[in-house]
């Protein structure tokens, strides 16, 4: 258990529609960071949040947003879906805002898009 | 712009065998990530490697980080199924973010 936790493990959507998908941190770490992983594709980093300010921004749809709240918890929003959409979408955290040490990856939160 | 490069992106090998997955990135770097993911699983930290010339072991896995040549490689040795998975090497980059290989998918066949 890496202490990320991300919620829904699962979530099966229609096109066009907008979903949350939540991560809370390991206990300590200030630093949150979104990956897309397509199927048996690689990573693919998206966004990262350092104490609640945006630090690093990679490929992130603008149909995309996120955000980090005073509590180090963040949401990854996710609105008109595509079924290109659909992914292995993981969080991860650290403790630094630039990555001098590992990350912690959560279980992920599986979305499909029908 | 730091690139990173794994090979090779598959490996079928039999178990008791000894192979090794290298990892190239393009531009200094000194520090270096494996992680392990099992399939539609999360990723886990293997090793973190810090310093030119950092070895570490885990088990039947062995990494180590050249920064002179670029070059990381994870060494396997006399490989068992439950080593099957995919390995991801991380570069630290310029900016402190993380550059990933695309993964190399490890298959042991008993």
């Amino acid at each position: 258990d890496s202490g990320v936790t991300q919620t829904p493990k699962h979530l099966i959507t229609a096109t066009g529609q907008r979903v949350t998908l939540r991560c809370s941190p390991r206990s300590g770490d200030l630093s949150v960071y979104w990956y897309q992983q397509s199927l048996d594709q690689g990573l693919q980093f998206l966004i990262q949040y350092y104490n609640g300010e945006e630090r690093a921004k990679g490929n992130i749809l603008e149909r995309f947003s996120a955000q980090q709240f005073p509590d180090l918890h963040s949401e990854l929003n996710l609105s008109s879906l595509e079924l290109g959409d659909s992914a292995l979408y993981f969080c991860a955290s650290s403790f630094g805002g630039g990555n001098t040490g590992e990350l912690f990856f959560g279980e992920g939160s599986r979305l499909t898009v029908l | 712009e730091l690139k990173v490069e794994q090979n090779p992106l598959f490996l079928s090998m039999q178990e008791g065998k000894n192979y090794t997955i290298y990892c190239n990135y393009s531009t200094t770097s000194d520090r270096l990530y494996w992680y392990r993911q099992d399939p539609g699983k999360s990723l886990e930290s293997l090793f973190v490697l810090l310093s030119n010339g950092a070895v570490k072991q885990e088990g039947r896995l062995m990494a180590s980080l050249d920064t002179k040549a670029r070059l990381s490689t994870l060494h396997i040795t006399a490989a068992v199924h439950d080593l099957s998975a995919t390995y991801f090497c991380a570069v630290g980059d310029s900016n402190y973010q993380l550059i990933w290989g695309a993964g190399t998918k490890l298959i042991i066949k008993p």
